[in-house]
């Protein structure tokens, strides 16, 4: 149980185009979706908290108009990065949790993998 | 600032050795710690969750301890196996903070047959 689904798991493309990325969880209904990005050999870095129906939160240092978050339902929350840059290129992985509480593990999906030309 | 160290250097044991790997922290006072598995190109997969008023916690070969006093976490793994190999993450997060974690940098674990 437990299992999210992130697509694409790959993306190539051109500087200045938007990327959207779906992040799912099929089998429960995630109170809460994390996004995070990972450079080579480093930490996962906490981009933004989504909420269903509200909107989400993001750690300082995140453009809220660059990375865009919607979480419209229990199951779905999508990252778009918009205009996206040589240095947006990075390792996207989002993530959800059953409720909010801190004591329940975070289910992952297996990452994004984003290429910018 | 919060700062979160796991030993960057890869961890090489033998099979059927205990691996242990450290997790450390500073200015910080996490409610929960949490080790997770990282594949590469995948994502990380929940192993354990300890309290901080939990001293030890096991499930099957996996074992995690929480010193509050030290600000330090160990992780191991018995009769490591080759498939153990992977990367492995500590994160720590705060109660009543809608379960944000913060992660450390990992540690590479290679078991050789």
């Amino acid at each position: 149980g437990a299992v999210v689904s992130q697509h694409p798991s790959w993306v190539i493309c051109k500087s200045g185009t938007s990327v959207k990325i779906e992040c799912r969880s099929l089998d429960f209904q995630a109170t809460t979706m994390f996004w995070y990005r990972q450079f080579p050999k480093q930490s996962l870095m906490l981009m933004a908290t989504s909420n269903e129906g509200s909107k989400a939160t993001y750690e300082q240092g995140v453009e809220k108009d660059k990375f865009l978050i919607n979480h419209a339902s229990l199951t779905l929350s999508t990252l778009t990065v918009t205009s996206a840059h040589p240095e947006d290129s990075s390792f996207y992985i989002c993530s959800a949790s059953f409720r909010t509480d801190s004591n329940q593990p975070q289910h992952f999906g297996d990452g994004t993998r984003l290429s910018i030309l | 600032s919060q700062k979160i160290e796991q030993n960057s250097e890869a961890l090489n044991i033998q099979e059927g050795k205990t691996a242990t790997l450290t997790c450390n922290y500073t200015n910080y006072s996490p409610a929960y710690l949490q080790w997770y598995r990282q594949d590469p190109g995948r994502g990380p997969v929940f192993l354990l969750l300890i309290r901080e008023n939990e001293k030890e916690k096991r499930k099957e070969r996996l074992k995690v301890t929480f010193d509050t006093t030290l600000k330090q976490s160990l992780f191991h793994i018995t009769a490591s196996q080759p498939a153990d190999s992977a990367t492995y993450l500590c994160a720590l997060a705060r109660s009543g903070g809608y379960n944000k974690l913060i992660f450390g940098a990992g540690t590479r674990l290679a078991v050789h047959p």
